[in-house]
C-alpha cells in the first residue's frame, strides 16, 4: 500500500524568509510525486510534480521541490515567502507501475506567512 | 466555465436522507475520482473509475455508492446520510498517462444534521 506523511500540521514563516513544507512517502514501485495547494473555499490546484529526471523540480508561483530517494522525501520549498502563499498544501503520491490506479494524499500542512 | 464542475456546492440534509453529488468534466479525461476532505485527515479516496464499466472502491467506500453515467459524468450517492458523513467532497479527473496531474472541482460542502 502507498502512503504519504506530512509531519507538520502548521508551518509559520515570516514574509521574505525561505519556507519548507515537508513530505515523506512510501510506495512499492517508482514514486510519482505531486504538490497541490488549496486556498479557502477552493478546490486543489496543481503546483508541481516529480516523475523522473532532475531531483529538483520547479513549479508554479516560484515553488520548487526536492526529491530525495534515499530519504523517501519530497519537500516543498520557496526561497522567499509571500503573504499570499498562505494556504493549505497537500503532497500526493502515485505508484509508477503500470497497474497503479490510486492517487494518495497526505493530511495537509497549513502554511501561514506572517507580514 | 470550469473544467470540472460539481453540483451542488453546498447542501444541508437530514440524517437518513438519500443525496446525490454530481460531477461533470470537459477535459476528456477517462479517470475520475471522489474524495472527502476532513480537517487533519487530508483527502481520502471514496471511489474511482477508469471508464464507464470500471468502478473501484477506495479506502472509505462504506456508506457510499457511485455511478459513471458517461465518460464525462461521475456521481456520488449517500443512500442514507449520517452525521459523520459531514465533510467537503471533491471530484477529480486524471488523464490516462501515469505522469499527469489531477484536476479538481470546487468541492461540495455537505452537512448532515
Amino acid at each position: 500500500a502507498q502512503s504519504v506523511a506530512q509531519p507538520e500540521d502548521q508551518v509559520n514563516v515570516a514574509e521574505g524568509n525561505p519556507l519548507t513544507v515537508k513530505c515523506t512517502y512510501s510506495v512499492s514501485g517508482n514514486p510519482y510525486l505531486f504538490w497541490y495547494v488549496q486556498y479557502p473555499n477552493r478546490g486543489l490546484q496543481f503546483l508541481l510534480k516529480y516523475i523522473t529526471g532532475d531531483n529538483l523540480v520547479k513549479g508554479s508561483y516560484g515553488f520548487e521541490a526536492e526529491f530525495n530517494k534515499s530519504q523517501t522525501s519530497f519537500h516543498l520549498k520557496k526561497p522567499s515567502a509571500l503573504v499570499s502563499d498562505s494556504a493549505l498544501y497537500f503532497c500526493a503520491v502515485r505508484d509508477g507501475s503500470v497497474s497503479a490506479r490510486q492517487l494518495t494524499f497526505g493530511s495537509g500542512t497549513q502554511l501561514t506567512v506572517l507580514p | 466555465d470550469a473544467d470540472v464542475t460539481q453540483t451542488p456546492r453546498n447542501r444541508i440534509t437530514k440524517t437518513g436522507k438519500r443525496i446525490m453529488l454530481e460531477c461533470s468534466q470537459t477535459k476528456g479525461h477517462d479517470r475520475m475520482y471522489w474524495y472527502r476532505q476532513d480537517p487533519g485527515l487530508g483527502l481520502r479516496l471514496i471511489y474511482y473509475s477508469f471508464d464507464v464499466k470500471d468502478i473501484n472502491k477506495g479506502e472509505i467506500s462504506d456508506g457510499y455508492s457511485v455511478s459513471r453515467q458517461a465518460q464525462a459524468k461521475f456521481s456520488l450517492s449517500l443512500e442514507s446520510a449520517i452525521p459523520n458523513q459531514t465533510a467537503l467532497y471533491f471530484c477529480a479527473t486524471i488523464h490516462r498517462g501515469l505522469n499527469t496531474e489531477a484536476f479538481f472541482g470546487q468541492g461540495t460542502r455537505l452537512t448532515v444534521v
